[in-house]
């Protein structure tokens, strides 16, 4: 996986409650994205970061928060989980924003 | 319309078979062309990049690149129960990563 992790790998919560889930990278990589994936929607860009301290939103970002206070870490934080957040979370790191990217072993949530 | 779309399948071929895989998008000014594959439960892995008109070829993979059809397709020779996965196709657009749904690829033995 790139030398990328994903923390948890498994979470159950109840509605409203707030989730943090972490991705963590080895490999210096200045971009680092956060992605959902659900069936019949496939995978979608929710936040990403070009930088520690930059972030910006995708194409479903309500909701969710993001913080890059180091460029290993990547934080994705649910404020009020709702049970429409269940989900597969996946981070994924490339070096630029026109290159592969490399995604982590993912975060399955379960919002109750 | 949806900027990438694939044939969601399931697409079964025997083995030995090449499997065919095709993608749509919809911005032309898009220059980068990704295909991963999937396995049931994993995280996706990258399989081919193509950023040219024209054939690439990896082992049994080969990308092919259509722009001015806007089309990118996959072909996978001698395919391998292995290979039973679901395929995304992933376009850059605006240097963000736009994902199809993907395909999924049955190779029955």
């Amino acid at each position: 996986d790139a030398g990328i992790t994903q923390s948890p790998r498994h979470k159950v919560t109840e509605t409203g409650t707030p989730v943090t889930l972490r991705c963590h990278q080895t490999e210096n990589h200045r971009y680092m994205y956060w992605y959902r994936q659900d069936p019949g929607h496939g995978l979608r860009l929710i936040h990403y970061s070009y930088g520690v301290k930059d972030t910006d939103k995708g194409e479903v970002s309500d909701g969710y928060s993001v913080s890059r206070s180091k460029t290993e870490d990547f934080l994705l934080t649910l404020e009020s989980a709702t049970s429409s957040q269940t989900s597969v979370y996946f981070c994924a790191i490339s070096e630029n924003p026109q290159e592969t990217q490399y995604f982590g072993p993912g975060t399955r949530l379960l919002v109750l | 319309q949806k900027e990438v779309e694939q044939n969601s399948g399931p697409l079964s071929v025997p083995e030995g078979a090449i499997a065919s895989l095709n993608c749509t998008y919809s911005d032309r000014v898009s220059q980068s062309f990704f295909w991963y594959r999937q396995y049931s439960g994993k995280s996706p892995e990258l399989i081919m990049s193509i950023y040219s008109n024209g054939d690439k070829e990896d082992g049994r993979f080969t990308a092919q690149l259509n722009k001015a059809s806007q089309y990118v397709s996959l072909l996978i020779r001698d395919s391998q129960p292995s290979d039973s996965a679901t395929y995304l196709c992933a376009v850059m657009v605006g240097g963000k990563l736009i994902f199809g749904q993907g395909t999924e690829l049955s190779v029955k033995p």
